[in-house]
């Protein structure tokens, strides 16, 4: 899988939104952008992928810059509940994704009441 | 849909015992599954991957003979921490692939005294 960069941590208020970034600039062409999140002594939740177009769904919205090496995932209206570790990876999707996964060690978002 | 399963959630062990933990695809068969080990405060590092019917795939640095994958059925695998020593206490988390995606369950902390 190919490497990303996050920031270690960030705070958010309650009720904000939450943008937290990812850096993946040696990104192929045929892999896409996978959020994950952990709270505190869970498994691993999956939150939303995306290969090129922004995506939207019940929990998050992913933009996906226009060069595909870095994208952004925006939890819209942050709640203490989204206090957790988040997970930039990038990986094939479908058939070719048989691998394990690589966790990077992620952003731990903080919600702040 | 697509719930997995781990078995016991937490399990305390005495040095040189042996423990067994299962993961469980509830609501749909995996061919594949995948061991995760997370220690305080690191990211989830991938172990092994499991194949129903045949030998598991291990990890770079991950003994085979010490972590014993057995995935008997297309529901079930089984990870045995043989001979465990207090250095091997973790969060021991399984994933379920399906359809190209994995599932995780909610992982199983054990401590070895």
């Amino acid at each position: 899988d190919a490497k990303t960069t996050q920031p270690p941590s960030m705070d958010c208020a309650e009720g904000r939104a939450a943008n937290l970034p990812c850096n993946h600039s040696t990104i192929s062409g045929n892999e896409y952008v996978y959020w994950y999140r952990q709270i505190h002594s869970q498994g691993p939740q999956y939150i939303i992928h995306g290969l090129k177009n922004n995506e939207t769904n019940e929990m998050a919205s992913l933009i996906i810059t226009e060069d595909r090496k870095s994208s952004t995932l925006i939890l819209p209206h942050a709640t203490l509940r989204d206090t957790a570790v988040y997970y930039c990876i990038v990986r094939p999707h479908s058939g070719g994704g048989a691998d394990g996964l690589t966790f990077g060690k992620g952003t731990h978002l903080i919600i702040q009441p | 849909g697509a719930v997995v399963s781990q078995h016991p959630s937490w399990v305390i062990c005495k040095s040189g015992t042996s423990v067994k933990i299962e993961c469980r695809s509830l609501d749909f068969q995996a061919t594949t599954m995948f061991w995760y080990r997370q220690f305080p405060k690191q990211s989830l590092m991938l172990m092994a991957t499991s194949n129903e019917g045949s030998k598991a795939t291990y990890e770079q640095g991950v003994e085979k003979d010490k972590f014993l994958i057995n995935h008997a059925s297309l529901t079930l695998s089984t990870l045995t921490v043989t001979s465990a020593h207090p250095e091997d206490s973790s969060f021991y988390i399984c994933s379920a692939l399906l359809a190209g995606e994995q599932y995780f369950g909610p992982g199983t902390r054990l401590t070895v005294t």
